[in-house]
């Protein structure tokens, strides 16, 4: 089974508007870290948000917010009033404790994405 | 400089080509990764590195090389690639520490011809 579902291949939203990636993960740990990526088209990953699975409050960063949902384990991100470079692709990832090695690395999960285009 | 940086950004070369990848980043991060990024398809990690020893192989073939010579450069030795290994690769590096994000750099797009 996949660790990150993305079901959303591609989404159309008038600008100004607010919307909703879906992300949906599978893992068996109590301890885990989910997060949001923004990839423009220059190719570059854009670290947006971080929700820690001990987290209660769902976590926001500026017009950017998880609507972390832990029993359905659904980490939905939440776009509010979207504007024209909010498209791109976006890309939920988590990480799961058994992934932090002796080292402290960090391997993350990615999705299979989103791409966002906004409209005028 | 910005955090992590990525040269070349577009390579093109024949199967029997021999060339390199590198990334560096500017942040005192202790962790580096090798990422590739097909269409369609999740991201693959393909290497990490801590304090400049690999810790991490995911199956890669031999025909990707990684070097690690400083904490702060991190390089990708390709030799004999196949079409197939046409891609965005994408390097990142981390504190290390659980809880901080991976920040990556934009990417080197490769096509073998």
């Amino acid at each position: 089974a996949q660790k990150i579902t993305q079901t959303q291949p591609g989404m159309f939203v008038q600008e100004k508007e607010a919307v909703t990636l879906d992300c949906t993960y599978d893992t068996s740990d109590q301890s885990y870290g989910l997060f949001w990526y923004k990839q423009p088209s220059s190719g570059e990953m854009i670290f947006l948000i971080y929700q820690g699975s001990y987290d209660e409050q769902n976590a926001t960063e500026g017009r950017y917010s998880l609507n972390f949902q832990k029993a359905r384990k659904s980490a939905n991100l939440v776009i509010s009033a979207s504007q024209l470079g909010d498209s791109a692709m976006y890309f939920c990832a988590m990480r799961e404790a058994t992934d932090i090695s002796n080292f402290g690395n960090e391997k993350l999960t990615f999705g299979t994405g989103t791409r966002l285009t906004i409209i005028p | 400089e910005t955090g992590v940086t990525q040269t070349p950004r577009h390579l093109v070369m024949g199967m029997t080509n021999k060339k390199s990848l590198k990334c560096e980043q500017h942040l005192g991060h202790n962790a580096m990764y090798w990422y590739k990024q097909s269409a369609k398809k999740p991201l693959e990690l393909m290497f990490v590195y801590s304090l400049e020893e690999r810790v991490e192989n995911n199956s890669v073939p031999s025909r990707f090389s990684p070097e690690c010579p400083n904490s702060s450069h991190l390089f990708l030795h390709l030799h004999t690639l196949q079409p197939e290994d046409s891609a965005l690769y994408l390097c990142a590096s981390s504190r290390g520490l659980a809880g901080g994000e991976q920040f990556f750099g934009p990417g080197t797009r490769l096509t073998v011809l």
